[in-house]
């Protein structure tokens, strides 16, 4: 089975600091993706990439960059933390064409203070 | 502007009873995801319907794709509590960058 691995299960952070929150899928997947989730809103696209150093904005990209150096890690960074950046964030990946869908790692929730 | 719509957003429904979820999408897509997420978890993947009158079984749940109405169905048969969950559809234009809907939010009661 494919595994996406998210570093942190639960994070609390400052206002002002910079968060990395690393994603890392086994299965040579071409396409990763990072998706925060808030009550209401469903699931929002904030960076994806198709392959290394690579990178596209997706639907709400503002407060938000990306880093691929490696096939298999994908990471999100935060510049400076807000509040309103506090949220559930769920990393995917995929094959190319994605006719199997994504696969989830098990998502990490941020809350900024 | 792609669009996925789930319908209803919140269900409450008694054990033993039956209920359909409908996916609205807006593209000319010819597949279609289901996902299922239980509270405070991620989500799993639960369908994948790759063609128009796909139709996927697995215990109490079916999916179903109609592409030129661009719906797709979740039928749920004989509901039971571990059924109780966030269900999403979710399009796929291009085959590589999803799109999700809002989810529906299922609670079976007894």
């Amino acid at each position: 089975d494919v595994k996406v691995t998210q570093s942190s299960r639960y994070l609390v952070k400052r206002t002002g600091e910079k968060v990395f929150l690393e994603c890392v899928q086994d299965m040579d997947h071409e396409n990763m993706f990072w998706y925060r989730q808030d009550p209401g809103l469903g699931l929002r696209l904030i960076y994806f990439s198709y392959d290394v150093k690579m990178k596209e904005k997706g639907d709400i990209p503002e407060g938000y960059s990306v880093s691929r150096e490696k096939k298999e890690r994908f990471s999100l960074i935060l510049e400076s933390a807000s509040t309103n950046q506090t949220s559930m964030y769920l990393c995917a990946s995929s094959l190319y064409g994605a006719s199997y869908g994504y696969t989830f790692g098990s998502g990490t929730r941020l809350t900024v203070v | 502007e792609l669009k996925v719509e789930q319908n209803p957003l919140f269900l409450s429904m008694q054990e033993g009873k039956n209920y359909t979820i409908y996916c609205n999408y807006s593209t000319t897509s010819d597949r279609l995801y289901w996902y299922r997420q239980d509270p405070g978890k991620s989500l799993e993947s639960l369908f994948v319907l790759l063609s128009n009158g796909a139709v996927k079984q697995e215990g109490r749940l079916m999916a179903s794709l109609d592409t030129k109405a661009r719906l797709s169905t979740l039928h749920i048969t004989a509901a039971v509590h571990d059924l109780s969950a966030t269900y999403f559809c979710a399009d796929s234009n291009t085959g590589n960058q999803f799109y999700f809907g809002t989810g529906t939010s299922l609670t079976v009661i007894p």
